[in-house]
């Protein structure tokens, strides 16, 4: 079975610092991980996603995340904060072809002018 | 490609009625997953079907809730007799066929519907 923690579920940063939203993952299997975003009212959007290969993945608007086997965490990182990124971010994982997905519980992004 | 819809976006109930809310997955797409989202919570999973099969409802509530993804149609998540604890936002995700080459497990969301129960 998968799960995943979000430590924080609150983050707030100022405009231009750096974003750090951590995710520590648990699965049996190696693991498929995600972040999406979720804007007020709307749905989720898919930041980026690891799947095999280069540990470093690179997704939209700027955000990137690593997966750390060693650490089992997945955490999803921007150089520099922009008013616009304020939004929810969720972590997510699945295991095999087929597994439902299990997200964690959110973390919002606050980001002060 | 139009994504993946949900209909109505907004819904409102009174204790006691019926909610039924609609999901067309994106073209192509032959598995369906909704999750419910309540306020200040994360998504939790609920259902995953495929055409006419339920093949994980482990998160469904044992009572009042059901799911069907029939031959023909949208996907239906059906909430008999609605109580204020109903109250959430509920998204349908859909994904391509497994083994498909678009198919790194990943789940395109809707816009999800947003039950209000009086």
């Amino acid at each position: 079975a998968q799960s995943v923690t979000q430590l924080g579920s609150h983050v707030s940063v100022s405009e231009g610092a750096l974003v750090l939203l951590r995710c520590n993952y648990s699965s049996s299997v190696p693991p498929y991980l995600f972040w999406y975003v979720q804007y007020p009212n709307q749905g989720l959007q898919l930041l980026l996603k690891y799947t095999t290969g280069a540990t470093l993945v690179k997704g939209i608007n700027g955000f990137e995340a690593e997966f750390k086997k060693s650490e089992t965490s997945f955490h999803l990182t921007k150089p520099s904060a922009h008013m616009s990124d304020a939004a929810e971010y969720f972590c997510a994982v699945r295991g095999r072809i087929g597994d439902d997905m299990r997200f964690g519980a959110g973390t919002r992004l606050t980001v002060k002018p | 490609n139009a994504g993946v819809m949900q209909n109505p976006r907004h819904l409102v109930r009174r204790r006691g009625q019926e909610a039924r809310l609609r999901c067309s997955p994106m073209k192509g797409h032959s598995h369906v997953y909704w999750y419910r989202q309540l306020p200040e919570e994360g998504l939790k999973f609920m259902v995953y079907l495929q055409k006419e099969n339920i093949i994980d409802e482990s998160g469904m509530p044992k009572e009042r809730f059901s799911a069907e993804f029939p031959k023909e149609g949208p996907s239906i998540l059906r909430i008999q007799q609605v109580v204020r604890g109903d109250s959430a936002a509920y998204f349908c995700a859909s994904s391509p066929p497994l083994f498909s080459e678009s198919s790194y497990n990943e789940q395109f969301f809707g816009p999800g519907t947003r039950l209000t129960v009086l």
